[in-house]
């Protein structure tokens, strides 16, 4: 009964290749996020998704392409990948107005 | 540009000791601060938050004090445990009618407990 759940925790590619990244709350909250946590340890945000509507995208490349098919899903598709997109990737949710935001255990993208 | 700086990459503590993790920040429009705790392979976890009409949170073991005038915060943690040993993230949301629920992110603390 895990309350965010990632797929698959650990993702090792080519360059070039496209691969997605899953993500899903049961937490029955309205607002899921994505962050990236890059080799120097900064969690930076790239986007937020409240009630299936994208509300924040930083600036992030657009072969990062999110997609939520409800709100309990939200689930990340990176095309053409690149060395540098190794990173950590984190899933979070929240209720719209709340602060907390809950994080999954994370997805370790390894581009070769 | 970071707006949330944590300046100590790492922390050692004897256990039974207090534990300080500092937290610095720039954007005066930040309203709400929170502290996260994460451990080796699993996703930070919500650790206790304090609001910028408040100075002090307290938790249990876990105090946060908020000073505003000098856009400082620090977690207080005692006595400490050695299963207290993760990364502290410290982070900050702006003032409503921003982004929804955007969080800005500090690099972490290391904290480490010794018996």
């Amino acid at each position: 009964d895990t309350a965010v759940s990632q797929t698959p925790k650990y993702l090792v590619t080519q360059m070039g290749n496209d691969k997605s990244i899953k993500c899903e709350q049961n937490l029955g909250h309205d607002t899921m996020y994505w962050y990236k946590q890059d080799s120097k340890k900064f969690l930076k945000i790239m986007f937020s998704y409240n009630n299936k509507e994208l509300i924040i995208n930083e600036t992030v490349p657009n072969r990062f392409s999110p997609k939520s098919p409800d709100k309990a899903h939200l689930n990340l598709h990176i095309n053409s990948l690149e060395l540098g997109d190794s990173a950590v990737y984190f899933c979070a949710s929240s209720q719209a107005a709340g602060n907390e935001q809950f994080f999954g255990p994370g997805t370790r993208l390894t581009v070769l | 540009d970071q707006q949330v700086k944590q300046n100590s990459p790492s922390l050692s503590v004897q256990e039974g000791r207090i534990s300080i993790l500092n937290c610095d920040y720039t954007n005066s429009m930040f309203d709400y601060f929170l502290w996260y705790k994460k451990y080796p392979a699993e996703g930070p976890t919500f650790l206790i938050s304090i609001s910028s009409i408040k100075d002090k949170n307290e938790d249990g073991r876990f105090t946060v004090f908020l000073n505003k005038s000098a856009k400082h915060l620090s977690l207080h943690i005692v006595p400490s445990q050695p299963g207290d040993s993760a990364v502290y993230f410290c982070a900050a949301r702006k003032k409503r009618g921003s982004t929804l629920g955007r969080l800005y992110f500090g690099r972490g603390t290391q904290l480490t407990v010794w018996p």
